[in-house]
């Protein structure tokens, strides 16, 4: 089945620790997403791409950098993760970046910062 | 700015109906999307309106009204399984998602 993947489901790191989610997808989507999502709270867009073309949300902490290689893969480093960095990473996918088009989520990775 | 409303909380029985509202104010739309999302997991695509109406979709049905700034999602036949969160989405003018943060639906027997 055409799916989004991601690794690994739990991390735990040291406050100041760098760590890297990896997301990679099967769908040949060409846009991919990166989202933070605490509890009880809508997701927020991190990052996304379109293609290799890369979006930065505004107001996304310099702590947080994105890759993606390829059209399958895409990873999030989180270079000096604070207490306050705990929360769901979701992956998503589209087809393409706007109209009609859902969005395909990944399991998620639950980030905790000890 | 940009703000989904959504109530935080809602209560229902098994078998019954319930009825999720979202209100909206967005620069721009580019349709209105629901998803559902059971605690600790990934949201999953429920249902997308971009033009005014009611669409249906089994036990689903999903309302737009664009002048109105407002939406609701119908849920009948109410299931245990059903219990989960409700998230309410609009796409902006520049195809972003703004999202609502979620109503938590509990269903008691």
């Amino acid at each position: 089945d055409a799916m989004v993947i991601q690794n690994p489901r739990y991390q735990v790191t040291q406050f100041g620790k760098p760590v890297t989610l990896s997301c990679s997808q099967t769908l040949n989507h060409n846009v991919m997403y990166w989202y933070q999502q605490k509890s009880s709270q809508a997701p927020k867009l991190l990052f996304h791409y379109y293609d290799k073309d890369f979006n930065n949300e505004a107001d996304t902490p310099d702590n947080f950098q994105s890759r993606r290689p390829n059209t399958s893969f895409c990873f999030l480093d989180i270079r000096s993760p604070g207490l306050g960095d705990a929360a769901m990473y979701l992956c998503a996918t589209s087809k393409n970046p706007g109209g009609a088009d859902e969005q395909f989520f990944g399991p998620g990775t639950r980030l905790t910062v000890l | 700015g940009q703000n989904i409303d959504q109530p935080t909380e809602m209560t229902a029985t098994e078998g019954a109906i319930v009825q999720i509202n979202c209100t909206y104010q967005t620069s721009g739309f580019n349709g209105l999307f629901w998803y559902q999302q059971h605690a600790g997991e990934a949201p999953t695509f429920l249902s997308y309106n971009v033009l005014d109406g009611l669409e249906e979709k089994g036990r689903f049905s999903s309302f737009l009204s664009r002048s109105k700034g407002y939406s609701y999602l119908l849920l009948k036949e109410l299931q245990m399984k059903d219990s989960a969160s409700y998230l309410c989405a609009v796409m902006d003018s520049n195809y972003q998602l703004i999202w609502g943060a979620g109503t938590k639906l509990i269903i008691k027997p």
